[in-house]
């Protein structure tokens, strides 16, 4: 079955720097790549997604990228704000298409 | 539209007690999921539906059941309640297949004494 790994799995970045955090999929049959955000104490929301005929998409200071080569896809948040501290999961959308296969989660600290 | 909204919020449980946990979206969603995370850990999946009067197991399905009787609610029950089962319990619901969005519960934080 699919099997997605996340890293690193804390990244601590200065304010306005940018952070960058990777996931790998192994089914070449997934097709749907979320990225949702948790904040502490609260439930996970989605943020930006991108699906598998899509090598990028940005949303203002959000982006992602698919690389389905070599089976990988990143989330890149530029000029990082304290408000970006949260925790940041990847997901994949396997070929069965009924549920969603997550990464293990990111911790995003933003240093002031 | 609420979305998906979870009762009880909070709830804390003696060993060996039993409760059902109450999802209800009202999105129309055909999809319906039942995470548990435990502090610092991701999202492990109990059991989902794809549609009314279907359940499936997913990756921790012991020690819980589920029930959707109607599209709208989807019910976690717990027979005997352990202390390995402290933790918060989201509901998730999703349009359908083709890949979408995932739509969170707020979360139920339970603790087994």
């Amino acid at each position: 079955g699919e099997n997605v790994e996340q890293h690193p799995s804390t990244l601590s970045v200065q304010e306005g720097d940018s952070a960058v955090i990777k996931c790998t999929y192994s089914d070449s049959a997934s097709n749907y790549f979320p990225w949702y955000k948790q904040e502490l104490g609260k439930r996970p929301q989605l943020i930006i997604d991108i699906r598998s005929n899509v090598g990028e998409k940005k949303d203002q200071r959000i982006a992602v990228t698919l690389n389905k080569t070599a089976k990988h896809f990143s989330l890149h948040i530029t000029e990082t704000q304290p408000e970006d501290s949260a925790v940041y999961f990847c997901a994949a959308n396997p070929g069965s298409n009924y549920q969603l296969i997550w990464g293990a989660g990111t911790k995003l600290i933003i240093k002031p | 539209n609420a979305g998906v909204t979870q009762t009880p919020k909070f709830r804390v449980l003696k060993t060996g007690q039993s409760m059902t946990l109450l999802c209800a979206q009202d999105m129309n969603h055909e999809y319906m999921y039942w995470y548990r995370q435990d502090p610092g850990m991701g999202l492990r999946l109990i059991h989902y539906s794809v549609g009314e009067g279907t359940t499936a197991k997913g990756e921790v399905p012991d020690g819980y059941n589920v029930s959707r009787l109607k599209k709208q609610n989807f019910l976690l029950g717990l027979e005997s309640a352990a202390p390995s089962q402290t933790s918060v319990y989201f509901c998730a619901s999703m349009r359908g297949a083709g890949g979408h969005e995932q739509y969170f519960g707020p979360g139920t934080r339970l603790t087994v004494t």
